[in-house]
């Protein structure tokens, strides 16, 4: 149980084009989804949080009009990068919460390459 | 700022050895506490979680808690290679928000 599933896994887009990165959670119901960043080596970075049917809660210094958050139904996110550039090449990576005592499952992630 | 901290290794332990994580976080009101694994390029999975003071024992982990101290544990038994990894403390917060903060992550290295 607590599958989360991420897609696409991998893309690559030019510079200047938008992407969209969708997180479903396949066996339960997440009230809440999270989007996380992740460079080489570097630790987690938690983008914005988002709950079904509202607005996204973004992180300080996070651009919510460049990283676009839509939190449709209780097993879907997406996560729209908006004129994309090399700098936000990284992984991404989703998880969602059944929203009981805060554990969260996280999708495989999707590796982004602005070129 | 609520915070979590661990220290980022690497941490070297023999294969067959009980390799020791520890955790500490500020937030005094925090009631969920997780352990995460997370293998070089892949995104994180869930291992342990605990919510009460003592030990908790899944196979060859066990989580232990003080909540006194502020502190938690990871303990894993017969360290194999395949324990290599990074292993990341979180913690939920508490308040309303349930918002989940972790640590910068453990470099285990299992040495054959």
């Amino acid at each position: 149980g607590a599958v989360v599933s991420q897609h696409p896994s991998w893309v690559i887009c030019k510079s200047g084009t938008s992407v969209k990165i969708e997180c479903r959670s396949l066996d339960f119901q997440a009230t809440t989804m999270f989007w996380y960043r992740q460079f080489p080596k570097q630790s987690l970075m938690l983008m914005a949080t988002s709950n079904e049917g509202s607005k996204a809660t973004y992180e300080q210094g996070v651009e919510k009009d460049k990283f676009l958050i839509n939190h449709a139904s209780l097993t879907l996110s997406t996560l729209t990068v908006t004129s994309a550039h090399p700098e936000d090449s990284s992984f991404y990576i989703c998880s969602a919460s059944p929203g009981l005592v805060g554990e969260q499952y996280f999708g495989p992630g999707t590796r982004l390459t602005v070129t | 700022q609520k915070e979590v901290e661990q220290n980022s290794g690497p941490l070297s332990v023999p294969e067959g050895a009980i390799a020791s994580l520890n955790c500490t976080y500020s937030d005094r009101g925090s009631q969920s506490f997780f352990w995460y694994r997370q293998y070089s390029g892949k995104s994180p999975e869930l291992i342990m979680s605990i919510y009460s003071n003592g030990d908790k024992e899944d196979g060859r982990f066990t989580a232990q808690l003080n909540k006194a101290s502020q502190y938690v544990s990871l303990l894993i038994r017969d360290s194999q290679p395949s324990d290599s990894a990074t292993y990341l403390c979180a913690v939920r917060n508490s308040g309303g928000y349930q918002k989940v903060t972790f640590g910068i992550g453990t470099k285990l290295q299992v040495i054959p």
